[in-house]
């Protein structure tokens, strides 16, 4: 079965450069959402989107932002990047609610700030 | 606002024991709550996920119960393996957000 496929999977960028992370949910999911997990943190929900507009957003940086397309991926830009950027990050995606609600998580992208 | 808590936050257990990883969350409103097992430095591995309709679910040597209006989960291994040390997270997805909150994880080490 088709997963969600995140790149690049590893990324190494230095200070006040600017990332881009690509997610590519689930054939026929229309719902993408972004987590980032720091070093020895749990996962923390940045920002979600349904049929390409935001959905719900959490504690993003207003140095990032992130669009949906009409193809459903997804992207998310970093700019000015600082080393507590540095995190493991998550898309996740969902298909048409059917009531359960699920998200299928993608593998992470490491961003590592030098 | 949703809080999810885990305990214990680490677990050194000898192969062969039965454990018990609670989790624990202050929203009852919730969708569904989800299992993760993750690996040191790798991604999110779904174990099992119960709906708020649910009471348990069942894989292999695992199981998750869920009391929603206690606002509690337990997962439940049975014959634990050196194989099974992992980082174990829950996840719940609380009604009327798009997005899961996290459990702050139970360290899970099987010796040998």
């Amino acid at each position: 079965a088709a997963g969600v496929i995140q790149s690049p999977r590893h990324l190494i960028k230095e200070k006040r450069e600017t990332a881009t992370l690509k997610c590519y949910p689930i054939p026929r999911h229309d719902t993408v959402y972004w987590y980032q997990q720091g070093p020895g943190q749990d996962p923390q929900f940045l920002i979600s989107f349904y049929e390409k507009m935001q959905s719900d957003k959490g504690s993003i940086p207003d140095r990032f932002s992130a669009q949906q397309f009409s193809d459903y991926h997804s992207e998310l830009n970093m700019s000015s990047l600082e080393l507590g950027d540095s995190a493991l990050y998550f898309c996740a995606s969902s298909p048409p609610t059917g009531g359960e609600y699920e998200q299928y998580f993608g593998p992470g992208t490491r961003l590592t700030v030098t | 606002k949703q809080e999810v808590t885990q305990i214990p936050a680490a677990l050194s257990v000898p192969e062969g024991e039965n454990l018990v990883l609670n989790c624990s969350f202050t929203d009852s409103a919730i969708y569904n709550l989800q299992w993760f097992r993750q690996d040191p430095g790798k991604g999110l591995t779904s174990l099992l996920l119960i709906q708020s309709s649910q009471r348990e679910q069942t894989s292999g040597r695992l199981n998750a119960s869920l009391d929603k209006s206690s606002g509690r989960s337990t997962l439940y291994i049975a014959a634990s393996q050196p194989g099974d040390s992992a980082t174990y997270l829950c996840a719940v997805y609380t009604s009327g957000t798009y997005k899961y909150i996290f459990g702050t994880g139970t360290r899970l080490k099987v010796l040998a």
